[in-house]
């Protein structure tokens, strides 16, 4: 079965702290791609990031990291010096083959919340 | 650039009442997707259609139908609304339903049953 697991339902801090959203998986699959999506406040789903499964190197993209392990099935994101901007929902998903076909299998949502 | 479009944005209906939700994409996507999104659920997977002319349930398909009018289109039907139905209702597409791509998706539409 395909699961992910936000367990952080809600997750609030002062603006300049870094924060780390943790997303843990479950597949059978070998090949497989995760990916983070954020929705902020207006709504919208934003894509941030796809890391396949062959690849474990982390990423860095200016404030944003993503920290891949396979060993721990683990997708976790963290933000460097946050901003207000960077409160929203954080999704994190998993693409693997469901039924014969490829299909995303969503995490609950970490709402992040940055007060200035 | 569009992307995906989704109408209406928001929506009331009363038990019992029909309605569909539309979306186009203007990426030349082949697969689309529609999720419900409700509080502390992430998103579920309503249906998808890999291709032009095909359609498939996915988590939570009752309740509900789809069309795949042509590759840009693809419709959400509810016959006899329910307030369980009370939710966001998004539509993705990506280009290629076996591939590695992220999905894109639209605004949403906030739909509500009384």
């Amino acid at each position: 079965a395909q699961k992910v697991t936000q367990a952080q339902t809600e997750i609030s801090v002062v603006e300049k702290e870094d924060v780390t959203l943790d997303c843990v998986y479950e597949t059978r699959d070998t090949t497989y791609y995760l990916f983070w999506y954020k929705q902020p406040p207006s709504g919208e789903l934003v894509f941030l990031i796809r890391r396949n499964s062959f690849d474990e190197q982390n990423e860095i993209s200016g404030r944003y990291s993503w920290n891949f392990q396979k060993s721990t099935s683990s997708f976790n994101f963290t933000i460097t010096a946050s901003q207000v901007v960077d409160s929203a929902v954080y999704f994190c998903a998993l693409s693997g083959i469901i039924q014969g076909a490829q299909k995303l299998v969503f995490g609950q949502g970490t709402r992040l919340t940055i007060n200035p | 650039n569009a992307g995906v479009t989704q109408t209406p944005k928001f929506q009331v209906l009363k038990t019992g009442q029909s309605m569909t939700l539309q979306c186009a994409q203007d990426m030349n996507h082949n697969s689309m997707y529609w999720y419900r999104q409700d509080p502390g659920m992430g998103l579920r997977l309503i249906y998808y259609s890999a291709s032009e002319g095909t359609t498939d349930k996915g988590e939570v398909p009752n309740g509900y139908n789809v069309s795949r009018l042509n590759k840009r289109e693809f419709s959400l039907r509810l016959e006899s609304a329910a307030p369980s139905q009370t939710s966001v209702y998004f539509c993705a597409s990506r280009a290629d339903v076996w591939g590695n791509q992220p999905q894109h998706f639209g605004d949403g539409t906030r739909l509500s049953i009384l």
